[in-house]
């Protein structure tokens, strides 16, 4: 079990760029997870998949923010023209099941918009 | 809509102290309730998380809780504190249930742990 990673660990842009973020769930877990999380403040959930499927977005999620599961493997996760808003620490969690299974979290990728 | 509250931003204990950090949450039902911990750098890691059962639950690293229906919280406690629990702690809520039954977490907004030598 080498647990998730997510890639890269850090991502410096400037306003207006495109970024992407990868994340390797373990693999067994059919659940995989998006959050969001700002200093000082918890993370927030973004969207997640059960295998391929996106089933749920956050109303934080607006229209420059596309994920994607191929294959119900690893995720990423794309800023299109990203803003100074958009900086902050993204995690990545999987699960084996639904709600009450335990979230694995990755180590995160922070983001810096300048 | 469900929230979860860490009253406490900052909190400072001596080593070798006990600990309590407090979580209270809002939810219509009894939810699965998590205890997490972030270090510097470092992903979450769970602490204990309570689902059904009896209400004192054992974590790892020596942390325990307990869940309090009539108050609506989840106090993680820890009897005796060392240097090396200085890091962020965070509640969590699983809804469940219905269109929520996502296993999204929902967390509180941390509370700094800082501990005196």
């Amino acid at each position: 079990d080498t647990g998730v990673s997510q890639d890269p660990r850090h991502k410096i842009t400037k306003r207006g760029q495109n970024v992407t973020f990868r994340c390797d769930p373990i693999s067994e877990h059919n659940r995989l997870y998006w959050y969001r999380q700002t200093l000082g403040q918890g993370p927030e959930f973004l969207t997640y998949f059960q295998n391929e499927a996106q089933l749920e977005k956050s109303r934080l999620l607006s229209d420059r923010f596309s994920a994607e599961r191929p294959k119900g493997s690893f995720s990423t996760l794309e800023i299109q023209r990203t803003e100074q808003g958009d900086s902050a620490m993204y995690l990545c969690a999987s699960s084996l099941g639904a709600a009450g299974y335990e979230q694995y979290f990755g180590p995160g990728t922070r983001l810096t918009v300048t | 809509a469900q929230s979860v509250t860490q009253p406490d931003i900052h909190i400072t204990v001596s080593e070798g102290a006990s600990l309590e950090l407090r979580c209270n949450y809002s939810y219509g039902a009894t939810p699965y309730l998590f205890w997490y911990v972030q270090s510097p750098g470092q992903g979450l890691q769970l602490l204990l998380k309570y689902f059904s059962g009896d209400t004192l639950v054992q974590g790892i690293k020596g942390f325990e809780a307990e869940f309090k229906r009539s108050q609506s919280s989840f106090n993680l406690r820890k009897p005796s504190v060392h240097w090396s629990d200085a890091a962020e702690y965070f509640c969590a809520v699983g809804p469940l249930g219905g269109s929520s039954n996502t296993g999204k977490l929902i967390f509180g907004q941390g509370t700094t742990l800082q501990v005196k030598p």
